[in-house]
């Protein structure tokens, strides 16, 4: 597809799981960034990839977080031991380059219960 | 399908000048549109329109909502080079968020 690619859309887990979100970027983009949003506010950086790079993971709340995009393309978002503060629409965004806009997805909605 | 167009796509201007940014959408159960200004690594949270024909403002920042046309505009008076960056338009509805593709604005001094 000519966009972001998130799935699944929508993820209820429960309390304790883990949960593996998927993010498909723009074919030879780059840059990958990883955000978690509340509604009505601004996203909050969690973690950013060039090519297979880790360059900064300073916005993970946790060491229940991890992200890894081990072919510089396809990037996988991993929270362990989900809590409930937790739940939120989790983006993933990629671009040419760190200057170049964003294209995000569609994100992902995770409820924890 | 749902989509979010913003126009144009960039834009130069002068400091001091005014601009107008736009954003037109199609969605389905729209719930709310969004500003986002996007310097370095996150966009900054601008304003949230739910609601046809009420101004929000702030600083040299106003923003309107139009839910008959389906559009929504911002507006930057009095530019200055810190303006400078990728303005993003997003539209909530069926609980996802729609991205605009952005419109880059360079402020020249």
């Amino acid at each position: 597809g000519a966009g972001v690619s998130q799935s699944p859309r929508y993820k209820v887990a429960k309390r304790g799981q883990d949960v593996a979100l998927r993010c498909d970027p723009i074919s030879g983009h780059v840059s990958l960034f990883w955000y978690q949003q509340a509604l009505g506010q601004g996203p909050e950086f969690l973690t950013y990839f060039q090519n297979e790079a880790q360059l900064d993971k300073s916005g993970l709340p946790s060491d229940r977080f991890f992200a890894e995009r081990p072919e510089g393309s396809v990037s996988t978002l991993k929270i362990q031991r989900t809590q409930q503060e937790d739940s939120a629409v989790y983006l993933c965004a990629s671009s040419l380059g760190e200057w170049s806009p964003l294209h995000f997805g569609n994100g992902t909605r995770l409820t924890v219960t | 399908e749902d989509k979010v167009v913003q126009s144009p796509l960039s834009l130069v201007v002068h400091e001091g000048d005014t601009v107008t940014l736009n954003c037109s959408y199609e969605v389905t159960n729209f719930r709310s549109l969004l500003w986002y200004k996007q310097e370095k690594k996150a966009p900054t949270f601008l304003f949230m329109l739910t609601s046809s024909g009420i101004e929000k403002k702030s600083g040299r920042l106003s923003s309107i909502l139009d839910k008959k046309e389906l559009f929504s505009i911002l507006n930057i008076t009095a530019t200055q080079t810190g303006d400078s960056a990728v303005y993003l338009c997003a539209v909530e509805g069926n609980y996802q968020l729609i991205w605009g593709a952005g419109t880059k604005l360079i402020i020249k001094p």
